[in-house]
Formats: structure tokens, C-alpha cells, sequence
């Protein structure tokens, strides 16, 4: 267990719907990111937060994903309009602010049917 | 714009033999380099770094890893396999001074035979 709580660890949902995945960081850090995995890939950067400001997004998230970190604790990810495509692993890293390491949650496994 | 090249998706090795799972970069500006280890239906952990210094980095679990700038290369090695090394390993940049955002390989799966 790193301390990075992802919740839920697994969806189902069918396409159409909205999604939302929540993150927990370990308390002191201010740096929260998000990735996503394919299987058979490696992840992929989808946005970066320090403290509750979105610092940079990926040209992966569309506008149909949204990303906030309220008050610089928990952050959510929502999916508007799920599409099939987007069946893969939400990943959320943290780290402080001199820590040169990523933690890592254990994910959420996304399934869109 | 900086990337990760692993080569061998998969690689299978003997328990007690050498592990040697290759990674090579792409960085306009000096790189730090990570290699990370997925168990299955775990998060990513850390096994090692390099940011400056000594080249040859040292980790958890008895890997290492060696970067040689000329060759742009970051390869992780173990001097001898263990059961418990079989997972899925990544190979992955970020620019120093930037926002720590990791650029990750496509990983490599390695299993270990009795």
C-alpha cells in the first residue's frame, strides 16, 4: 500500500454514461497526477495538478474529461459520455514537493460496455 | 519532445540467471530516468532512479541500472533472477527541472522459470 487511495477499483458502465473516479493523496503531498493504461501499454499522461491548480492537460483529454483537485486534497476524474474507447486504468500519482518519486494508487479499472 | 524505447515485450529467463530488460530514451535536455515494477492488480512502485551522479544507480530487490549518455541508454539488470521478480517492468523520462511528468515505455513483461 503506497497511501494513494483510487476509488472505485473497478466500473462498469455502459456507453453513454458519466463516470466519476476519485483520488486520495498521501496528506503532505501537493503534486497529484493522472494517468491511463491500455492494456500492453505503458501509462499515459493525461493531467497534473499542484495544490488544486490544473497545471497542464494532455492532448488525450477531451472534452469530455474533466479533472478537479478542490481545496489541493482529493481530486476527481469525470468521464461525460462514455465511449468504448475509453475502457482502460485510471492511474493517480502524488508526490511532495521534494520528493523526486511518484506514488502510485493501485488504479481503476475502467470497462465501458 | 521525449520518449521511451523498451525492447522485448516479453522476456523469460531461468530462476538464478541474469535479468537484463533494455531501455532507451529521447530527452532534448538532461533526463531523469526511473524504472518502475507492476505486480498484478498493483500500483507501479518505484525500483530505482537517476537524476545526477554516479551513473550506476542502485535499487530495490538487488536491480540496477547503468546510464550511459552516449548510447542513451538506462537498462535495468539483476545479477540473478528470483521467482518473485516476474511482473511487468517500465522504463520512463521526465525532463529535469520540469513537472516531474513521466513519459513511460510500453514495458516489459518478465517471466522466470524454474
Amino acid at each position: 500500500d503506497t497511501g494513494v487511495s483510487q476509488d472505485p477499483r473497478h466500473k462498469i458502465t455502459k456507453r453513454g454514461q458519466n463516470v466519476t473516479f476519485r483520488c486520495d493523496p498521501i496528506s503532505e503531498h501537493n503534486r497529484l497526477y493522472w494517468y491511463r493504461q491500455t492494456l500492453g501499454q505503458g501509462p499515459e499522461f493525461l493531467t497534473y495538478f499542484q495544490n488544486e491548480a490544473q497545471l497542464e492537460k494532455s492532448r488525450l483529454l477531451s472534452d469530455r474529461f474533466s479533472a478537479e483537485r478542490p481545496k489541493g486534497s482529493f481530486s476527481t476524474l469525470e468521464i461525460q459520455r462514455t465511449e468504448q474507447g475509453d475502457s482502460a486504468m485510471y492511474l493517480c500519482a502524488t508526490r511532495g514537493q521534494a520528493i523526486e518519486k511518484l506514488f502510485f494508487g493501485s488504479g481503476t479499472q475502467l470497462s465501458v460496455l | 519532445a521525449q520518449s521511451v524505447t523498451q525492447l522485448g515485450s516479453h522476456v523469460s529467463v531461468s530462476e538464478g540467471a541474469l535479468v537484463l530488460l533494455r531501455c532507451n530514451y529521447s530527452s532534448s535536455v538532461p533526463p531523469y530516468l526511473f524504472w518502475y515494477v507492476q505486480y498484478p492488480n498493483q500500483g507501479l512502485q518505484l525500483l530505482l532512479k537517476y537524476t545526477t551522479g554516479a551513473t550506476l544507480v542502485k535499487g530495490i530487490n538487488g536491480f540496477e541500472a547503468e546510464f550511459k549518455k552516449s548510447e542513451t541508454s538506462f537498462h535495468l539488470t539483476k545479477p540473478s533472477a528470483h521467482m518473485s521478480d516476474a511482473a511487468e517492468y517500465f522504463c520512463a523520462v521526465s525532463e529535469s527541472g520540469g513537472t516531474d511528468k513521466l513519459i513511460f515505455g510500453t514495458g516489459t513483461r518478465l517471466q522466470v522459470f524454474p
